[in-house]
């Protein structure tokens, strides 16, 4: 159980083009679901925390009216990358927050976007 | 930055050798948890172990947790070249809503 999908699994666009990533929960409902951008051979970076049916919340740095996220369900949360650019590529993930005990974020496999 | 370091960087043993990675972190937390993520893929939750413990074990995985000294540790015993992969521990420091900051993380390669 507790499997979260993602799509696509890898996207590439002209610059200045829009994105849309979808994150799901496909076993369980996500009050709450995280995105976080991974640069090569680097960390996870933590970008925003969706809730459903309200805002998101941002981490600081992170333009809010760049990366657009959108929380409408408790499967579904998408992430748009506004008129991307090159150096917005990079490995996107995403995760879903659920009880089993205790809080566990479980992750989708990632989505890898290439801005030419 | 709550970001934690992660050492070594990378890790090359042979199989059947016990692999040892180590985290710090700077804040206080409520759990600590190790992640494997291999090249280009999601992560699959390995373990998580409370601030008031002190020691977890599962399968071949050890974990331990000094909060005096902010750090925990990851051991892998007779390890397998499927365990090639790279390691990060994630901290969900108090107060932080139950975001998780993860380590710089750990390149292990397990050679036959």
């Amino acid at each position: 159980g507790a499997v979260v999908s993602q799509h696509p699994s890898w996207v590439i666009c002209k610059s200045g083009t829009s994105v849309k990533i979808e994150c799901r929960s496909l076993d369980f409902q996500a009050t709450t679901m995280f995105w976080y951008r991974q640069f090569p051979k680097q960390s996870l970076m933590l970008m925003a925390t969706s809730n459903e049916g309200s805002k998101a919340t941002y981490e600081q740095g992170v333009e809010k009216d760049k990366f657009l996220i959108n929380h409408a369900s408790l499967t579904l949360s998408t992430l748009t990358v506004t008129s991307a650019h090159p150096e917005d590529s990079s490995f996107y993930i995403c995760s879903g927050e659920i009880w089993d005990g205790q809080e566990t974020q479980y992750f989708g496999p990632g989505t890898r976007l290439l801005v030419l | 930055s709550q970001q934690g370091e992660e050492d070594p960087q990378a890790l090359s043993i042979q199989e059947g050798e016990n692999a040892t990675m180590n985290c710090s972190y700077k804040t206080s937390i409520n759990n600590l948890q190790w992640y494997r993520q291999n090249s280009g893929r999601g992560l699959v939750h390995l373990i998580l172990i409370r601030s008031n413990e002190r020691e977890k074990h599962s399968g071949r995985l050890r974990v331990t947790l000094d909060t005096s000294k902010k750090s925990s540790s990851l051991l892998i015993t007779a390890s397998r070249a499927a365990d090639t992969a790279s390691y990060f521990c994630a901290t969900d420091f108090t107060g932080g809503g139950n975001k998780l900051t993860f380590g710089t993380g750990t390149q292990l390669k397990v050679e036959l």
